[in-house]
């Protein structure tokens, strides 16, 4: 069936540290890959999306590449924040599908 | 983009007592929803689909006597938890389809359910 294999956290990283939380997927059909945000006490955000191999979604200095070869979707960012702690969620979901998500990572940027 | 509602965004009952819990999509109409649970610190369950006008398609291992979901029309789909009990708390999470947004999912902001 279709999955989502996503880093374990907890991360923990100093603020201005790069980031990087891994994400695969299985490559059933041609799926769209998200990566959603929730910030403690709330629901899920989308932070980004990629419908199409080589695509790269990109909101708020994050950004993921759709990477059909490597069957990824790695979430990066160049510079955190501690505002930038959530729990990120990694997704693939494919038409009328329901959408399957990874475990979660829960990150903490540390001043 | 689209906004999603849910309420309340945080309910105390007990024990035995029902719940209902209300998601409204409030700028389109969603023929489908869902309702996920999460526990403290795990990633999301689907619990079910909620499709307009007919009948929720639940999960394996999800009750659908305990969990009775009701989409009444395009905007609205309720879940009622029955006869609740301490195993129930957790934080229920919606989502709505919006089917002119390429089908893409937008999330409510959870309810947080205690039971005492």
């Amino acid at each position: 069936g279709n999955s989502v294999t996503q880093m374990e956290g907890p991360v923990t990283l100093s603020e201005e540290a790069f980031l990087t939380i891994n994400c695969t997927y299985t490559a059933t059909g041609y799926p769209s890959l998200f990566w959603y945000v929730q910030y403690p006490g709330e629901g899920l955000q989308l932070l980004l999306k990629a419908t199409k191999a080589d695509d790269k979604g990109s909101n708020k200095g994050f950004e993921a590449t759709y990477r059909k070869e490597t069957t990824s979707f790695h979430l990066e960012k160049g510079s955190v924040q501690v505002s930038d702690s959530a729990v990120y969620f990694c997704a693939r979901g494919r038409g009328n599908e329901k959408l399957t998500f990874g475990t979660g990572t829960r990150l903490t940027i540390i001043p | 983009g689209a906004v999603v509602s849910q309420h309340p965004s945080r309910v105390i009952c007990k024990s035995g007592t029902s719940v209902k819990i209300e998601c409204r999509s409030l700028d389109f109409q969603a023929t489908t929803m869902f309702w996920y649970r999460q526990f403290p610190k795990q990633s999301l369950m689907l619990m079910a689909t909620s499709n307009e006008g007919s009948k929720a398609t639940y999960e394996q291992g999800v009750e659908k006597d305990k969990f009775l979901i009701n989409h009444a029309s395009l905007t609205l789909s309720t879940l009622t938890v029955t006869s609740a009990h301490p195993e129930d708390s957790s934080f229920y999470i919606c989502s709505a389809r919006d089917p002119g947004g390429g089908n893409e999912q937008f999330f409510g902001p959870g309810t947080r359910l205690t039971v005492l």
